[in-house]
């Protein structure tokens, strides 16, 4: 079974600080999502990688910023947490073949 | 623009019934349609796949359908359990391009014994 693991279910972080939310996958998958989830508004697309060093902006890129050194690895970095960035964060990879999405677990970040 | 639209936003019914769940797109040009099923808490996962040629798709006690002319689909739920409480997320994606699947809001069902 394909396997998308993210690092943190749960995080409580003060206004400006800096956050890591980190991704994997385990099926050698070349394109992955970072997205977050709010009531009422939906999976709304923060950045996307097609492959390795490769991003790009989604949606609602301000605030964030993405990492893909290793094909298996995609992080997302909030430089300097703010209370509006509170959310569920979803990171989900794409299987090329059939272009099923797989989602992680959900990251919940509180910014106090 | 591409959007996707999905009612009812909310849906309570009793254990057993059946029900209906409506998605309209103006994704386009057409590539496939996907109902993800997420329980509170987790991630979404995918129920079935619909692609341009395909009318109806079961999954279980699921029934996708897709009228590509009208540009609808919906997802029926037959003799509902418990566990059927959920988001229902109808989700696009386009052929060509960047092929980025595009979301609808979700309906929120609950099923009560």
């Amino acid at each position: 079974d394909v396997k998308v693991t993210q690092s943190s279910r749960y995080l409580v972080k003060r206004t400006g600080e800096k956050v890591f939310l980190e991704c994997v996958q385990d099926m050698d998958h070349e394109n992955m999502f970072w997205y977050r989830q709010d009531p009422g508004l939906g999976l709304r697309l923060i950045y996307f990688s097609y492959d390795v060093k490769m991003k790009e902006k989604g949606d609602i890129p301000e605030g964030y910023s993405v990492s893909r050194e290793k094909k298996e690895r995609f992080s997302l970095i909030l430089e300097s947490a703010s209370t509006n960035q509170t959310s569920m964060y979803l990171c989900a990879s794409r299987s090329t073949n059939t272009g099923e999405l797989f989602f992680g677990e959900g990251s919940r970040l509180t910014v106090l | 623009k591409n959007q996707v639209e999905q009612s009812p936003q909310s849906l309570i019914i009793l254990e057993g019934k059946n029900c209906t769940l409506q998605c309209n797109y103006t994704v386009s040009p057409f590539s496939n349609l996907r109902w993800y099923k997420q329980d509170t808490g987790r991630g979404p996962v995918s129920l079935t796949i619909m692609t341009f040629s395909e009318n109806t798709k079961s999954n279980g006690r699921y029934t996708a359908t897709l009228d590509a002319d009208t540009k609808q689909s919906s997802l029926h739920i037959t003799a509902s359990q418990l566990s059927d409480s959920a988001s229902y997320i109808c989700v696009v994606t386009p052929s060509g391009g960047s092929y980025i699947p595009t979301f609808g809001r979700g309906t929120s069902l609950i099923v009560h014994p």
